[in-house]
């Protein structure tokens, strides 16, 4: 079974831009969850996906939004980008979370954005 | 939101067992206790989880105190490629909360 894909894996982008990054999960895993990881705040929950519903949110402005499709890939989207969004940002997905924290995540390689 | 609190670091000598401590004293009945670890350059990977009773896998067990207050990730055997940051976390419905992990580093 294949793993996790995020592209593009590599990104520069220019302050106020914005960038759209796009994450496959494994093949029947119905919810995706977004991270950001930079050295001075960790991993960082963004937002969870499930059949195409936004369920959870983290701690983000609204500058960050994502979506999911009918066949369970999710894109999230940065808007007017700014030097501190500079980070790794991790897709995970899971076969569903509702069954109370058991399943496990799947994460992928990430995407390092780079904000000049 | 439950917290998870870990050391920092930790060092272990290679082919030597390592217990990895996490206090989570704010746990909810609900909440799952997971691990995982972020080997360099790489996504989290995940190690194992549990609930009230403790767990063996082929990574690693996990040991859970009767309070569920606390718990300890155990590597049996260390070996260079075990040197990671590792996660304790605690996984309510819908997402998971990641603290600063402990960084392990395993000296040959």
């Amino acid at each position: 079974k294949a793993g996790v894909t995020q592209t593009p894996r590599y990104l520069i982008k220019t302050r106020g831009q914005q960038v759209t990054l796009s994450c496959s999960p494994i093949s029947g895993h119905r919810s995706v969850s977004w991270y950001q990881q930079t050295p001075g705040q960790g991993l960082q929950f963004l937002f969870e996906y499930f059949s195409e519903t936004q369920r959870n949110k983290g701690n983000f402005p609204g500058r960050f939004s994502g979506r999911q499709f009918s066949n369970s890939r999710s894109e999230m989207n940065v808007s007017t980008l700014e030097l501190g969004d500079s980070a790794l940002y991790l897709c995970a997905s899971s076969l569903d979370l509702t069954s109370g924290g058991h399943n496990e995540q799947f994460f992928g390689p990430g995407t390092r954005l780079t904000v000049l | 939101d439950a917290k998870t609190t870990q050391p920092n670091s930790m060092e272990s000598n290679e082919e030597e067992p390592v217990h990895l401590p996490c206090n989570h004293s704010t746990i909810s009945g609900t909440d799952y206790i997971h691990w995982y670890r972020q080997l360099p350059s790489q996504g989290p990977e995940y190690v194992i989880h549990g609930l009230t009773s403790n767990v063996n896998n082929r990574m690693a067990s996990l040991a859970i105190a009767e309070d569920r207050k606390s718990s300890t990730l155990i590597l049996h055997r260390a070996t260079l490629r075990d040197a990671a940051v590792y996660y304790c976390i605690l996984r309510d419905v819908y997402d998971m909360r990641f603290g600063a992990g402990t960084r392990l580093t395993v000296k040959p």
